[in-house]
């Protein structure tokens, strides 16, 4: 049973333009949701955590949260070359654990 | 800014020897994680440790695998007999509360030979 999925890449956006990536998730129990920034042979980057449904916005970034369709999205506004990279959804699982997504590849073109 | 670092970057190691990955949570954190990332999937939950015990741990944290906050401010994850399979890179992680925000480490490139 896959607990979070994310809508396959990879997703190749013009400079400027609006990048929107999806995940839902298996477990209604979940409260605390991330995405997660990870750059070719680097670490997962924090970009945002909501906890609460609607949306919730970061400069360029935006994540939105409805529990009730068990969905979570980001949009990156404007987005720069610098953006392109893998967008990782985590979900906490119970009380100590994320649950990641597979990653979804996102190419600006300049 | 405070964040988790790892050593080594790079561990060759040969099948069936031991390694010890060792992690520094950021100081006032008082969870510890360890993920893995095989090469080209996706990032999976090991273990996580809170008020020196283990709190969770995954299917594929087996009798090969322990961890340890040997002193106030290291974490580390052992691996008795190397497989193949744990080839991959291993991130260590902390939080300020169990449901709070994780940061990660660099990441510890591990190559079993």
């Amino acid at each position: 049973q896959k607990e979070v999925e994310q809508n396959s890449g990879p997703l190749s956006v013009p400079e400027g333009a609006i990048a929107s990536l999806n995940c839902t998730y298996s477990d209604r129990g979940s409260q605390s949701f991330f995405w997660y920034r990870q750059y070719s042979g680097k670490s997962p980057e924090l970009i945002m955590f909501i906890y609460s449904n609607g949306d919730k916005e970061d400069g360029r970034f935006t994540a939105q949260l409805n529990k009730a369709s068990q969905y979570v999205s980001l949009l990156i506004r404007d987005s720069q070359p610098s953006d392109s990279a893998t967008y990782l959804c985590a979900v906490n699982i119970g009380d100590y654990k994320l649950s990641f997504g597979a990653g979804t590849t996102v190419t600006v073109r300049a | 800014e405070p964040e988790v670092t790892q050593t080594p970057s790079h561990q060759v190691t040969q099948m069936g020897q031991e390694v010890i990955l060792r992690c520094v949570p950021i100081s006032n954190h008082l969870y510890f994680y360890w993920y893995r990332q095989i090469l080209g999937q996706k990032v999976e939950f090991l273990v996580s440790f809170y008020n020196n015990e283990i709190s969770e741990k995954s299917e594929i944290f087996d009798d090969q695998f322990s961890v340890e906050r040997p002193d106030g401010s290291n974490f580390t994850l052992k691996i008795r007999s190397t497989k193949l399979e744990d080839s991959a890179m291993y991130f260590c992680a902390s939080s300020a509360a169990n449901t709070d925000t994780q940061y990660f480490g660099p990441g510890t490139r591990l190559t079993v030979l």
